[in-house]
């Protein structure tokens, strides 16, 4: 099993659709999670954090499974610069390294 | 306040030459990583410093790559005897302590000619 792994999709949905995003984690032990978004030939840059609570930001919201080992992020009325591709992160602590997944690419049409 | 930063923005080098990187961490952050990510890929780590010392040295390709990190603070990732399969964007990033949020600079685009 991979440490980490998500669907690479493309996804591609219309503007105002609702998509959501998994990504399975084999460590147990891991302590923080986050999702990334990357633009085309950007660098990553944070999204949000994902509490065990669930947090939400706005049109998106994120949350935490430690049971299954998954963290999912949901995204309501997509808008077309949502375009992008979403990178589920694991992080360990120790001398651990932290985990990206190979991000889900998203295109929101109009 | 100041984010990270890499040099060069560009590299073009000739197959064979020698090349460094450098990495500015954001000031404080003890954990600093460097990552390779080719057109269309995802992010394949190399190394991580926690420090000055490597905890994880794994994702280096092969033995032309290393790296270092004096003073807790700037990183060089050195490629020696570049190929043309070396040709990626290299990607630095830091955070205040392992695991904790991961704050990127804008890369190094390497083009081995």
């Amino acid at each position: 099993r991979k440490e980490v792994e998500q669907d690479p999709g493309p996804f591609n949905v219309p503007e105002g659709a609702t998509v959501a995003f998994n990504c399975t984690y084999s460590n147990s032990a891991s302590q923080s999670f986050f999702w990334y978004r990357q633009d085309c030939r950007k660098e990553p840059k944070l999204l949000m954090s994902v509490y065990s609570s669930g947090n939400e930001d706005g049109r998106f919201t994120a949350q935490l499974n430690r049971a299954s080992q998954y963290i999912s992020l949901l995204i309501r009325d997509s808008k077309l610069s949502d375009s992008a591709t979403y990178l589920c992160v694991i992080g360990n602590t120790g001398g651990f390294k932290t985990i990206f997944g190979a991000g889900t690419r998203l295109f929101v049409k109009a | 306040g100041a984010g990270v930063s890499q040099s060069p923005s560009n590299k073009v080098t000739e197959k064979g030459k020698d090349v460094e990187l450098r990495c500015d961490p954001i000031s404080g952050h003890t954990a600093l990583y460097w990552y390779r990510q080719s057109l269309g890929q995802g992010l394949e780590f190399l190394i991580y410093f926690q420090g000055n010392s490597a905890p994880d040295k794994s994702g280096l390709p092969s033995d032309r790559f290393s790296a270092e990190r004096t003073g807790g603070s700037v990183s060089t990732l050195t490629i020696q005897r570049t190929q043309q399969e070396d040709s990626a964007v290299y990607l630095c990033a830091s955070s205040h302590d392992n695991g904790d949020t991961q704050y990127f600079g804008p890369g190094t685009r390497l083009t081995v000619l």
